[in-house]
């Protein structure tokens, strides 16, 4: 069945690079999602990347895939207090007729240390 | 308006009222879905809906009961529920059902006495 595992936890001091890593296991996946979500709040759509795409960068976020080992990362430049957040990584594994079926990893915990 | 809105906020029940929550779009997309997620755990999907019409339903409890007025419009009806309902209940929408580029709503979250 669909799988996506990501660590619990990261933390990294202000200024410094964050990698959050994600595995997933539907080699069918078609897209690939990185949602922030801040305490009590809902998600959002940080960035995501089509399969047939090794890397995506968007100002301070970088999206790489490694379609081989069905791994993906995001990395983010030059961490702000602002990015602690829990990040969640999510595959969609249907292409057309998906039936809006997102799979989420169980989010990793960023906490930005001044 | 690239904006997903829910209300309420915030919303506290005992277990034999009966309450809704709303969701609302206004970027002209034809599929909404409801999401529950318990503390620190992922969201799970509850239900879909395309051009209206309920495409899944995930083994919800009936207690559970959503409804479509219209295309910008999805509630969630809940009555009889449990302390384990507790959560904070999302909502979502995309194009339709071949673009799972969800825009998420702030959610609502749901405490049940």
């Amino acid at each position: 069945g669909e799988d996506v595992e990501q660590s619990l936890f990261l933390s990294v001091r202000e200024g410094d690079s964050s990698v959050i890593n994600c595995t997933y296991t539907d080699s069918s996946s078609t897209y690939l999602y990185w949602y922030k979500q801040e305490p009590g709040a809902g998600l959002q759509l940080l960035t995501y990347i089509f399969s047939n795409m090794d890397m995506k960068q968007d100002q301070r976020l970088t999206v790489l895939l490694n379609k081989k080992d069905k791994h993906l990362s995001l990395r983010i430049a030059d961490t702000q207090t602002g990015d602690s957040a829990i990040y969640f990584c999510a595959e969609s594994p249907y292409y057309g007729g998906s039936q809006g079926n997102l799979i989420f990893g169980k989010g990793t915990k960023l906490s930005v240390k001044p | 308006d690239t904006e997903v809105t829910q209300t309420p906020k915030h919303l506290v029940m005992g277990m034999t009222n009966k309450k809704s929550l709303k969701c609302e779009q206004h970027m002209g997309h034809r599929a909404m879905y409801w999401y529950k997620q318990k503390a620190k755990k992922p969201p799970e999907l509850m239900f879909v809906y395309s051009y209206e019409k309920l495409s899944i339903n995930e083994s919800v409890p009936s207690r559970f009961s959503p409804e479509c007025p219209n295309s910008s419009l999805l509630n969630l009806h809940l009555h009889a529920l449990q302390p384990e309902d507790s959560a904070l209940y999302l909502c979502a929408s995309s194009q339709d059902l071949n673009d799972n580029e969800q825009f998420f709503g702030p959610g609502t979250r749901l405490t049940v006495l």
